[in-house]
């Protein structure tokens, strides 16, 4: 199947640094969603993204649409110890019905 | 709260019983997704559906496993003679629209002994 490769795959800082993450893929996607799943729950939807190049922000959440639609970043400002948890990034192939989920990139934030 | 509603949370089942996780979706959204998640690692695409059809099943095993989202009542995934490697998290999600943002569950824990 796709694959979605995020990096880093885990990340330790501390609170107030900010951080960034990033997914590529080999193929072509139409749309980038960006998830927080912590122990126990389900993902829950940060950020959606539609167009090449587009940027957007939610809070101290910032993510963009890559120019060539085959990668995304999400950066995060000024991390609190409730950011803590696993990001996935997802999306649907161009024609396609299914959404692929990325391999997550797990943050710890130190107090 | 009109999110997405899975039942059980939890459901623990011997080798060789049924297993039927049930997925009500958000109000106003008629596709249903099915994933699949084991520790540590992403969640893997099962099955898509909507109301009365099944989309897009290339991630369902052939056998033992169905699911259907009938025209009312909640969507159903159904596992039969569960074995040992089917113990996992499955996520239901839904959308207004194909194609579109999807909104998760808190999903069923699978613990097969």
């Amino acid at each position: 199947g796709q694959q979605l490769n995020q990096s880093p795959q885990s990340m330790f800082i501390q609170e107030g640094e900010d951080v960034s993450m990033n997914c590529t893929s080999s193929s072509i996607f139409n749309t980038w969603l960006w998830y927080k799943q912590e122990p126990g729950e389900g993902p829950v939807l940060l950020i959606a993204l539609y167009k090449a190049g587009e940027l957007t922000s939610n809070g101290r959440l910032t993510a963009q649409f890559g120019i060539t639609r085959k990668d995304s970043f999400l950066n995060i400002s000024a991390s609190i110890p409730s950011d803590v948890g696993i990001y996935f990034c997802a999306g649907p192939l161009v024609g396609g019905n299914q959404f692929y989920f990325g391999t997550g990139t797990s943050l710890t934030v130190i107090p | 709260n009109a999110g997405v509603m899975q039942n059980p949370r939890h459901l623990v089942r011997r080798r060789g019983q049924e297993a039927r996780l049930r997925c009500s979706p958000m109000k106003g959204h008629s596709h249903v997704y099915w994933y699949r998640q084991l520790p540590e690692e992403g969640l893997k695409f099962m099955v898509y559906l909507q109301k009365e059809n099944i989309i897009d099943e290339s991630g369902m095993p052939k056998e033992r496993f169905s699911a259907e989202f009938p025209k009312e009542g909640p969507s159903i995934l159904r596992i039969q003679q569960v074995v040992r490697g089917d113990s996992a998290a499955y996520f239901c999600a839904s959308s207004p629209i194909g194609n579109e943002k999807l909104f998760f569950g808190s999903g069923t824990q699978l613990s097969v002994l």
